[in-house]
C-alpha cells in the first residue's frame, strides 16, 4: 500500500516563483489536509478538504491555494513564493472519524 | 476554536527512565484524542488513539495514555524509555463534529543511552 504520497520531496525556489505540491492517497479517504511544520510551532493547518470538489481555509492559509478535483488528489499551490514559506509541508488524509495518515513531507526552501 | 497545549517542549531522559508527556485541550464536549510520533527525518505516525470506552489506552511500543475528562487531559506515558524513543511527540484532538485535527506544538524527547 502506498498510503499518502507527496511530490516532490525537496525543492528550492527563488522568491516570487510559483510551484505546486501534489498529494495523492490510495485509501479512499474523504478528508485531506495540508499542514506546515516549523520549529517550535508544531503543525499548522493551511487548507483542508472534506470531499472531492470542496476546500476550506485552515489556520494559516495566506499565500497558498488548493484544489481537490479528484478524491484521491489534493494540490497545494504557491503563486508567489516568499522566504516565510520556507518550511516542511505535510499532507495527510483520513476517514471522517479516524486518525490521519501522513505523507513523507516536502522540504521547501525559498531563497 | 479548539486548542491543544503540550507543556513540555523539550524532555531529556536516560534509558530506563519513566516518561510522562502532558497534553491538555480546550473543548468541553465530545473529543477524539491522538498521540503521534515523528522520528528524526520521518513523517508522523500514530502511537495511540482514544475515541470512547476505557480511558486508559494502550498503543504501540509500550506507550499508553490516560484520558481524564475532568482535567481535559490526555497524558502520554511509558514506564521505561529506550534510546530508540528519541523523537518528537504530538498530541492532537478532533472535536465538536469537526473532524479536522488540531495539533499541539510538540514535545522533543531525547533519550541518552
Amino acid at each position: 500500500n502506498a498510503g499518502v504520497t507527496q511530490t516532490p520531496k525537496f525543492r528550492v525556489l527563488k522568491t516570487g516563483q510559483s510551484m505546486t505540491l501534489l498529494c495523492a492517497q490510495d485509501m479512499n479517504h474523504e478528508y485531506m489536509y495540508w499542514y506546515r511544520q516549523d520549529p517550535g510551532m508544531g503543525l499548522r493547518l493551511i487548507h483542508y478538504s472534506v470531499g472531492e470538489g470542496t476546500t476550506a481555509k485552515g489556520e494559516v492559509p495566506d499565500g497558498y491555494n488548493v484544489s481537490r478535483l479528484k478524491k484521491q488528489n489534493f494540490l497545494l499551490g504557491l503563486e508567489s513564493a516568499a522566504p516565510s514559506q520556507t518550511s516542511v509541508y505535510f499532507c495527510a488524509s483520513s476517514y471522517v472519524v479516524s486518525e490521519a495518515f501522513f505523507g513523507q513531507g516536502t522540504r521547501l526552501t525559498v531563497v | 476554536a479548539q486548542s491543544v497545549s503540550q507543556h513540555n517542549h523539550h524532555v531529556i531522559l536516560s534509558e530506563a527512565a519513566s516518561l510522562e508527556l502532558g497534553c491538555n485541550y480546550s473543548y468541553g464536549g465530545t473529543v477524539n484524542l491522538f498521540w503521534y510520533v515523528q522520528y528524526p527525518g520521518q513523517h508522523l505516525q500514530l502511537l495511540l488513539k482514544y475515541f470512547s470506552g476505557d480511558p486508559l489506552v494502550k498503543g504501540i511500543k509500550g506507550f499508553e495514555a490516560e484520558f481524564i475528562k475532568s482535567k481535559f487531559s490526555f497524558n502520554l506515558r511509558k514506564p521505561s524509555v529506550q534510546w530508540s524513543d528519541t523523537a518528537e511527540y504530538f498530541c492532537a484532538v478532533t472535536s465538536g463534529g469537526s473532524y479536522i485535527p488540531t495539533f499541539g506544538r510538540g514535545t522533543s524527547l531525547i533519550v541518552h543511552p
